[in-house]
């Protein structure tokens, strides 16, 4: 099993640019996150898709965050314009389905993103 | 809103040493309590979960435990290893299934 794959690991761009992000969960599994970590705030959800659905998009922080799920293997994150206070590390995360009492969720490896 | 809370932010210990890590949250209706682990630069790796009906959990040399009413969590380190110092970090999951991470407490094990 590939576990939660990410791209890119790590993105450098400037102020004002978009940046996307990506999450391939892994298979099977029905419930897609994203957080992000700093280290003023530590990890914070995101947002969350069940079977492709967005559930709850109350932690993205502006309008400047938007996510997608177009299918069950793919979902991105984006942010435009993107602003230095939006560098950090942004994980997936993948479930079988959320809701449940044993709802594990596996991590994926980061996108450390640095905003100029 | 549910908080979660992990004292000390930081620990250092002898290798050989038993240790335990405690995690603290605000609301008790949770569904599960997740331990994960993750080391400089990498993602979070998942070490137990609990269900909101059990006590206790065991990996090897790992074992967490849950006392729901009273909101609180430990993780168990048996015969730590220089191999277990990272960053451990604990979760709590709602209805909602939104995660509520602590803070995490990085542990250091001297050889």
């Amino acid at each position: 099993d590939a576990g939660v794959i990410q791209s890119p690991r790590h993105e450098v761009t400037e102020m004002g640019q978009e940046v996307t992000l990506r999450c391939k969960p892994i298979s099977g599994h029905n419930s897609l996150f994203w957080y992000r970590q700093t280290m003023m705030r530590g990890l914070e959800l995101l947002i969350y898709f069940n079977n492709n659905v967005p559930i709850d998009d109350s932690g993205m922080p502006e309008d400047r965050f938007s996510a997608k799920m177009p299918n069950a293997s793919f979902s991105t994150l984006k942010i435009q314009p993107s602003e230095p206070r939006d560098s950090a590390v942004y994980f997936c995360a993948s479930s079988r389905l959320a809701g449940g009492p044993y709802n594990e969720q596996f991590f994926g490896p980061g996108t450390r993103l640095t905003v100029l | 809103k549910q908080e979660v809370t992990q004292i000390p932010a930081a620990l250092s210990v002898p290798e050989g040493e038993n240790l335990v890590l405690n995690c603290s949250f605000t609301d008790s209706a949770i569904y599960n309590l997740q331990w994960f682990r993750q080391d400089p630069g990498k993602g979070l790796t998942s070490l137990l979960l609990i269900q909101s009906s059990q006590r206790e959990q065991t990996s090897g040399r790992l074992n967490a435990s849950l006392d729901k009413s009273s909101g609180r969590s430990t993780l168990y380190i048996a015969a730590s290893q220089p191999g277990d110092s990272a960053t451990y970090l604990c979760a709590v999951s709602g209805a909602n299934s939104k995660l509520t991470f602590g803070k995490g407490i990085t542990l250091s094990v001297r050889p």
